[in-house]
C-alpha cells in the first residue's frame, strides 16, 4: 500500500519569501509525483510534476525529487498572497490510481 | 474547450437514500476517475473507468458503483447513504496514460447526507 505523507501545517510565511511544502513516500519503486494547488472549497488543479531525481523549475515553482531519501519538495518563490491554499503532493500507481497526501495548507500574509 | 463538468454541485441526502453524480470528461479525454475528499483529507480512489469498464477500484463498498457510457461520460452511484458518505466528490479526466500526465479534476459535488 502506497503513502504518501504530508505536514498539515499550517505554513505561514511573508509575501515575497520562498515557501518550502515537504512530502515523503512509503514506496520506494514510486516513480513520478505530482503536486496539485487546492482553494478552499474548489477542486485541485495540477502545478507540476517530476520524474527524475533532482529539480524541475517551472516560473516560481520548483519540484525537487530524492529518491533515494523518499521525499518530494515543492519550493515557491516569491510567495503571493494569491499562492495561499492547501497544496497536495500525489502518486500514481501503475499509471491508475493517484494516492494523495492529506495536504499542507499554505498562508501567505501580505 | 470545456473542462471536466460535474453534476449536481450541491446535493443533501438523507441517510439510507440513494445517489447519482454526473460527469464529463475533458475533451479528447477517454479515462474519468473518481475520488471522495472528506473534510481536511486528501482525495481518495473509488474507482477508474475505460471503454466503459471499470479498470481499477479503490478502497470502497459495494455500494459505491459507476458507469461510463460510450461518449465517455460517467456516473458514480452511491446506496444506502451514511453520515459518513458526505464528502466532496471529484471526478477526473485523462488519457488512458492518466498516470503520465497527471488529471484534470471537475469542481466536484459536495454531498451532504443528514
Amino acid at each position: 500500500q502506497k503513502e504518501v505523507e504530508q505536514n498539515s501545517g499550517p505554513l505561514s510565511v511573508p509575501e515575497g519569501a520562498i515557501a518550502s511544502l515537504n512530502c515523503t513516500y512509503s514506496d520506494r519503486g514510486s516513480q513520478s509525483f505530482f503536486w496539485y494547488r487546492q482553494y478552499s472549497g474548489k477542486s485541485p488543479e495540477l502545478i507540476m510534476f517530476i520524474y527524475s531525481n533532482g529539480d524541475k523549475e517551472d516560473g516560481r515553482f520548483t519540484a525537487q525529487l530524492n529518491k533515494a531519501s523518499q521525499y518530494v519538495s515543492l519550493l515557491i518563490r516569491d510567495s503571493q498572497p494569491s499562492d495561499s491554499a492547501t497544496y497536495l503532493c500525489a502518486s500514481p500507481e501503475e499509471g491508475n490510481q493517484f494516492y494523495f497526501g492529506t495536504g499542507t495548507s499554505l498562508t501567505v500574509i501580505p | 474547450d470545456a473542462g471536466v463538468t460535474q453534476s449536481p454541485t450541491h446535493l443533501i441526502k438523507t441517510r439510507g437514500q440513494q445517489v447519482t453524480l454526473r460527469c464529463s470528461p475533458k475533451s479528447g479525454h477517454d479515462t474519468v476517475s473518481w475520488y471522495q475528499q472528506a473534510l481536511g483529507q486528501g482525495p481518495q480512489f473509488i474507482f477508474q473507468y475505460y471503454e466503459e469498464e471499470e479498470r481499477q477500484r479503490g478502497n470502497f463498498p459495494d455500494r459505491f458503483s459507476g458507469h461510463q457510457f460510450p461518449n465517455y461520460s460517467s456516473e458514480l452511484n452511491v446506496n444506502a447513504l451514511l453520515l459518513g458518505d458526505s464528502a466532496l466528490y471529484l471526478c477526473a479526466s485523462s488519457l488512458a496514460t492518466g498516470g503520465l500526465y497527471g488529471y484534470t479534476f471537475g469542481s466536484g459535488t459536495r454531498l451532504t447526507v443528514v
